[in-house]
């Protein structure tokens, strides 16, 4: 059972762009929801996170929006580089979960120059 | 600088062969994963270990068998048993919590193909 369900798997935006990556999920008692972004051949690393409490979260070009009632959640990257070409996954955690932390399937970003 | 290691990168093993793939930490972290990563499945749980000396099975542990016998280590051994074992396997840790939510560090990650 995919808790988390991410959308597309694949984009592709041109340099400049923006980039907007969709998670839903099931679980109300999820309270923390970052986000990992992976290159090729390497291991996830967060990017950015954050709590239902507030709706939105900007650090520099990214971006997450909240929206607790439909119980989704987004990344935007502003003005895309090619160098923010990766694989991003969204996730979703709860308290006391012991840092279990349940995946969405992964979006595969491509940025033209 | 602080890290996760895993080795090997890549590992080619015939059909019926177990192998064990190796995960060393230096952060001090108390927590220990193993995750499998598939084109378009995102990251599934195989195993955690929260203490030395204990784990527990994630959401995929069939065919799948860890040991934690020092903090800093937690290999995975990919049996015969496991039907499908051609995937990206991906080792993190992170500070052992029991509220809130932490961040993970992952591993570089191990490629396993099955001949």
């Amino acid at each position: 059972q995919q808790q988390v369900k991410q959308s597309p798997q694949s984009l592709i935006v041109q340099k400049g762009g923006i980039s907007i990556i969709n998670c839903a999920y099931e679980n109300t008692a999820f309270d923390y929801f970052p986000w990992y972004q992976q290159f090729p051949g390497k291991g996830p690393a967060l990017l950015i996170a954050i709590r239902p409490d507030v709706s939105e979260k900007k650090e520099g070009r990214f971006t997450i929006s909240f929206n607790k009632s439909a119980k989704q959640f987004s990344l935007h990257i502003m003005d895309s580089q090619p160098g923010d070409s990766a694989t991003y996954f969204c996730a979703a955690t709860f308290n006391n979960a012991g840092n279990m932390l349940t995946f969405g399937g992964g979006t595969r970003l491509m940025v033209k120059p | 600088d602080g890290g996760i290691t895993q080795s090997p990168k890549y590992l080619f093993r015939k059909e019926g062969q177990n192998v064990t793939l190796s995960c060393e930490q230096n952060l001090n972290h108390d927590a220990m994963y193993w995750y499998r990563q598939d084109p378009g499945q995102g990251l599934r749980l195989i195993y955690y270990s929260q203490i030395v000396n204990d784990f527990q099975k994630g959401d995929i542990a069939e065919g799948y068998s860890v040991s934690r016998e020092k903090k800093e280590s937690f290999p995975l051994t990919v049996t015969s048993a496991q039907k499908n074992p051609t995937a990206f396997y991906l080792c993190a840790s992170s500070i052992r919590q029991f509220s809130g939510a932490n961040v993970l560090t992952f591993g570089a990650g191990s490629r396993l193909t099955v001949l």
